[in-house]
């Protein structure tokens, strides 16, 4: 089991909150990511980060941001949530030399209603 | 068109048979090739990675294979059991460090 945590693992909240996903790992990982996946779709990564201080979004254009402060945590934080971004939110890390194994954590389902 | 294509969509066996899930890919150039299960309501976890020059590869029950000339891959599960019922993605590594994903095949396995 990867030592890689997400809390909440479930969120309900109304439209226009401010929400944050934290996402942690303990296994010293440069690399981490946040993905977004639908039922039945495939994974579509929205943020990235190879190291402190380092972040870039990703393929697929999203309101959220990130940052990184420190190696082992990752959070991803919406600043007003509506319901468009109801979805499922894996967060993931790696480190070189593996050739790009992922090791991810167990998701946030979030629903804004 | 998706850059992975995963098929069947979803897939009903009986416990104790045998299925084989295909990968067909378009991205390059190709780096590797990973196979990943991913339960419901939980993250994806590596069970195999293909490079260029391997043409298959066991893990347990699992055996991948992978034709680089087709761009082509194939997860066979053997003796299916109902712990085998999940999501089985199929990610490829490519070009500088990007990775393209499948939607899965969902394996649903009945006693």
């Amino acid at each position: 089991e990867a030592d890689i945590y997400q809390t909440p693992r479930y969120l309900v909240i109304g439209t226009g909150k401010k929400i944050t996903l934290e996402c942690s790992q303990t296994m010293g990982h440069d690399k981490m990511y946040w993905y977004q996946q639908d039922p039945g779709m495939e994974l579509h990564l929205i943020h990235y980060s190879y190291g402190v201080n380092s972040t870039e979004k990703g393929d697929l254009s999203s309101e959220s941001t990130v940052s990184r402060i420190r190696t082992e945590h990752f959070p991803l934080t919406l600043e007003s949530a509506r319901p468009s971004h109801t979805s499922q939110y894996l967060c993931a890390s790696g480190r070189p030399g593996t050739g790009v194994e992922q090791f991810f954590g167990p998701g946030t389902r979030l629903t804004v209603l | 068109k998706n850059q992975v294509e995963q098929s069947p969509q979803s897939l009903i066996i009986l416990e104790g048979k045998n299925c084989t899930l295909q990968c067909n890919y378009t991205v390059s150039p190709f780096s590797n090739l990973r196979w990943y299960k991913q339960d419901t309501g939980r993250g994806p976890v590596s069970l195999t990675i293909m490079t260029f020059s391997e043409n298959t590869k066991s893990n347990g029950r699992y055996t991948a294979t992978l034709d680089a000339d087709t761009k082509q891959s194939s997860l066979h599960i053997t003796a299916s059991q109902l712990s085998d019922s999940a999501s089985y993605i199929c990610v490829v590594h490519y070009g500088n460090n990007r990775l393209a994903f499948g939607k899965g095949n969902q394996v649903v396995v009945i006693p």
